[in-house]
């Protein structure tokens, strides 16, 4: 079985509809991210957690909320989605702070906002 | 700010080329490289990283040498093959307790047979 998961796996909504992307992880890593990816745009870190009751802004979060539930999950609310929305979205986790530590990625979600 | 500038592509090979990614960085302090590799209808995974100066790391038989003089941490391998084909992206860390990754741009490598 992977350890990140990530529900849904391809997700087609509209213009201001509310959706949510989860993600669940059974590495027992304390820290989690959600990324998104754009052609030619790499990835963005959109919010990260470092622990159940730390959550923080990255470089592109306006437009979205998370919520981490548990150590295992964490997930990503976009309250009125909009088509530049429509992305590649990851989740990953790592173990600690270490600047050597691997992020391990989930499989991702294929958002299209119509 | 960090920032990771990542050679134009995509890169198409002949099986068995000889395969150089360049790869530069913008960071403070003491960064940790890492180049990941995504693989069609995949996640990012690890492919080898170097946390201090001048250190190699390698894996798959891809190389690279954490270079601070030049910034760099170009990709190497000697003899590609079609199952290498993906995405390739050059990321930082830029060390501490509350670090997180900084990632290019990706590029895109096609091996044909």
């Amino acid at each position: 079985d992977a350890d990140v998961t990530q529900t849904p796996r391809n997700r087609i909504t509209k213009t201001g509809k509310r959706i949510m992307l989860e993600c669940s992880q059974t590495k027992g890593h304390d820290r989690m991210y959600w990324y998104r990816q754009d052609p030619g745009l790499g990835l963005r870190l959109i919010y990260y957690s470092f622990d159940v009751k730390d959550i923080n802004k990255g470089e592109i979060s306006d437009g979205y909320s998370v919520s981490r539930q548990a150590q295992a999950k964490f997930s990503l609310s976009l309250e009125s989605a909009i088509p530049n929305q429509t992305a590649l979205y990851f989740c990953a986790t790592s173990a600690s702070g270490r600047s050597t530590d691997t992020q391990y990625f989930g499989p991702g979600t294929r958002l299209t906002v119509l | 700010g960090n920032s990771v500038t990542q050679m134009e592509g995509p890169v198409t090979l002949s099986e068995e080329a000889f395969l150089t990614i360049n790869c530069t960085y913008t960071a403070t302090g003491y960064p940790s490289l890492f180049w990941y590799v995504q693989y069609p209808g995949e996640g990012l995974q690890l492919l080898l990283k170097a946390t201090k100066a001048d250190d190699k790391g390698s894996n798959k038989g891809f190389e690279a040498t954490y270079r601070k003089e030049t910034t760099s941490f170009h990709l190497e391998k000697g003899s590609v093959q079609v199952s290498d084909s993906a995405v390739y992206f050059c990321a930082l860390s830029d060390g501490g307790a509350n670090s997180k990754l900084t990632f290019g741009k990706g590029i895109t490598l096609s091996v044909r047979p």
